[in-house]
């Protein structure tokens, strides 16, 4: 079945530092693939996504390419904000095993958190 | 505003309570979905109805009950809960046709149980 792997957190920067985020997936079709951000006390919001290799997502700084030959969808920011302290969760949507519904399977989550 | 709104957004019952969660959506989307998301735990896909049929139950307690009575409205009915259902309750819709632009969620519920 599907699987999405995300690194192990807590990731903890200072304001102005870079950010990667590794996302690794398994499909056995060809899913889109998803950033999704989470703030304090609230739902998920699409952070940006990519439908086909080699697409580039892109939203508030942030940035993801969908690599097909390595499986990945990596998050990067160049300089995090204070602001940008949340939970994030990397996601493949496919429609592999005849569901009538685009399944969306969730990586387990990165916390970032960013100091002044 | 998501566009998916849950009410209400925090609930404290008893273990011998009987609550219900609401979800309502008016993008248009005919899929829903009710997710668990505990402390220290990935999110748990609990009940998916497309097209207003369930189809999918991921060996959830009897204890929650779903509900979908057309495309735009979703509960989840909640008696006798145990504390270990503490949690945060996200409603998403989605477009069954449309499987590249992903859920929309809803801030949650947030529901404690004493």
């Amino acid at each position: 079945g599907n699987s999405v792997t995300q690194m192990e957190g807590p990731v903890t920067l200072s304001e102005e530092a870079f950010l990667t985020i590794n996302c690794t997936y398994t499909a056995t079709g060809y899913p889109s693939l998803f950033w999704y951000v989470q703030y304090p006390g609230e739902g998920l919001q699409l952070l940006l996504k990519a439908t086909k290799a080699d697409d580039k997502g892109s939203n508030k700084g942030f940035e993801a390419t969908y690599r097909k030959e390595t499986t990945s969808f990596h998050l990067e920011k160049g300089s995090v904000q204070v602001s940008d302290s949340a939970v994030y969760f990397c996601a493949l949507s496919d429609r592999t095993g005849g569901t009538s519904y685009g399944k969306l399977t969730f990586g387990q989550g990165t916390i970032l958190t960013v100091h002044p | 505003e998501t566009g998916v709104t849950q009410t209400p957004r925090h609930l404290v019952m008893g273990m011998t309570n009987k609550k219900s969660l609401k979800c309502e959506q008016h993008l248009g989307h005919n899929a829903m979905y009710w997710y668990k998301q505990s402390a220290k735990k990935p999110l748990e896909l609990m009940f998916v109805y497309s097209l207003e049929e369930r189809v999918e139950n991921n060996s959830v307690p009897s204890r929650f009950s779903p509900e979908c009575p057309n495309s735009s409205h979703l509960f989840l009915h909640l008696h006798t809960l145990q504390p270990e259902d503490s949690a945060l309750y996200l409603c998403a819709s989605s477009l069954t046709d449309r499987v590249n632009y992903g859920y929309t969620f809803g801030s949650g519920t947030r529901l404690t149980v004493v």
